[in-house]
């Protein structure tokens, strides 16, 4: 059975500071690592990891992937309370199938 | 470009009543994904389908549970009869496989 496990399961800092979730995956035949922000409603599309040790950013958002541990992490620098989300890591196999984690909650205090 | 389509948006129904839920995905994407998602379990994978064939069904948690995709812009999920603790949002999502899912806002389920 696929697995992916996220840690922290919850977070709480001071705007401004930098976080770093994690994502580790026990899967077979895997494709790649996706990251998700979830607010209110739905879950959104940050970003899609393939390729070891290219690290994708998306302002002040940056991912990177280690495809032999298959361990990502989740960087966010001078965090802003619009920031407070769950942030979801999925795995997506070479079948189509996409597992998510629990998912790290982030509260950013003003 | 319209999103992925869920109806209804909340649903309160008794125990022991049928509960149709309905997803129309993007036009094009060929993978189709039905979750749902608790605080206690987060979100799970229920069953998924690419190119309106049913793939992996296993989260599926028992045969009270069905869903179908007659066509490529349509798919149900059926709860028969349905329980309180079946009580959930439940997401549809798609993507032009192997891209980025694309989610449905979701359709909040209570069983009284």
């Amino acid at each position: 059975e696929d697995k992916v496990v996220q840690s922290p399961l919850s977070l709480v800092v001071h705007e401004g500071d930098t976080v770093t979730l994690n994502c580790s995956c026990e899967v077979t035949n895997f494709r790649s690592l996706l990251w998700y922000k979830q607010e209110k409603k739905a879950p959104t599309f940050l970003f899609m990891l393939t390729s070891s040790g290219i690290e994708k950013k998306s302002g002040r958002l940056s991912s990177i992937l280690d495809k032999k541990e298959l361990f990502s992490i989740l960087n966010i620098t001078a965090t802003q309370t619009g920031d407070s989300a769950i942030y979801l890591c999925a795995v997506l196999t070479s079948y189509g199938k996409l597992t998510f984690g629990q998912g790290t909650i982030l509260t950013v205090h003003p | 470009d319209a999103g992925v389509i869920q109806s209804p948006r909340h649903e309160v129904t008794e125990m022991g009543q049928e509960v149709t839920l309905r997803c129309k995905p993007i036009s094009g994407h060929n993978s189709l994904f039905w979750y749902r998602q608790t605080m206690m379990r987060g979100l799970e994978l229920l069953i998924y389908f690419n190119n309106n064939v049913p793939i992996d069904d296993s989260g599926m948690p028992e045969d009270r549970f069905s869903a179908k995709m007659p066509n490529a812009s349509f798919s149900t999920l059926k709860i028969q009869p349905s329980e309180p603790r079946d009580s959930a949002v439940y997401f549809c999502a798609s993507s032009l496989n192997p891209g980025g899912l694309f989610f449905g806002e979701g359709s909040r389920l209570t069983v009284l």
